[in-house]
């Protein structure tokens, strides 16, 4: 079965305070790991997609990485509107493009 | 925005009641899912549907069904709700790369 785990739980920030969000997957075959910001009250926002071991990507002030087992979001020098839950989801196999959610991971940035 | 509406966006209905939450999409996507969302338990997969009448199951497919007769709706029915289906639904739509693209969400309450 999927797993995805989701650490830490909550996070809270000083503007400009780097950090890193961690998602753990045991998936056989992986075929795209995917990340999602949330925001209270609405859907899920489409992130990044990972594809294989060692990819990263950019995107303002997140970097995504990925390796075998785990992957990182990484929040450069946060701003307030950065705060949101950020979830991880990983895909495996054919059927559907189901996908498994990790619990996230809340975000709270404090100017 | 990937051009998803849901409908109602919230509702409040009464054990034993049938409802029916509405996902409508302008893109013409094949793919369509239902998730529910849920404190502790994250995002999770009800039903899908690849194609017009081709639907299958999620992990958390008991006391609903899914009916999909034109590829812009895809409908989800608690046949009689329980205490149990208050949650947070999510319809999301496949789109390029196999990246899932979320609706707004409507909230159940089941009383």
């Amino acid at each position: 079965e999927d797993q995805v785990t989701q650490s830490p739980e909550a996070l809270r920030l000083q503007e400009g305070e780097s950090s890193s969000l961690n998602c753990s997957y045991t998936v056989s075959g992986l075929r795209g790991l995917f990340w999602y910001r949330q925001d209270p009250g609405k859907g899920p926002e489409f992130l990044f997609t990972l594809y294989s071991a060692g990819e990263e990507k950019e995107k303002e002030r997140l970097k995504a990485t990925l390796t075998k087992k785990e992957s990182f979001l990484h929040i450069t020098a946060p701003k307030p509107e950065d705060s949101a839950t950020y979830l991880c989801a990983v895909q495996a196999g054919a059927a559907g493009n189901k996908l498994t959610f990790g619990g996230g991971t809340r975000v709270l940035v404090k100017p | 925005d990937a051009g998803i509406t849901q409908s109602p966006r919230h509702k409040v209905t009464e054990t034993g009641t049938p409802v029916t939450l509405r996902c409508h999409q302008t893109e013409n996507h094949r793919y369509m899912y239902w998730y529910r969302q849920d404190p502790g338990h994250g995002l999770r997969l009800i039903h899908y549907s690849y194609g017009v009448k081709d639907t299958d199951k999620g992990e958390v497919s008991d006391g609903y069904s899914v009916s999909r007769s034109k590829t812009e709706d895809f409908l989800l029915t608690l046949e009689s709700a329980t205490s149990s289906q208050t949650s947070v639904y999510f319809c999301a739509i496949r789109g390029t790369e196999e990246t899932q693209y979320f609706g707004p969400g409507t909230r159940l309450l089941v009383l």
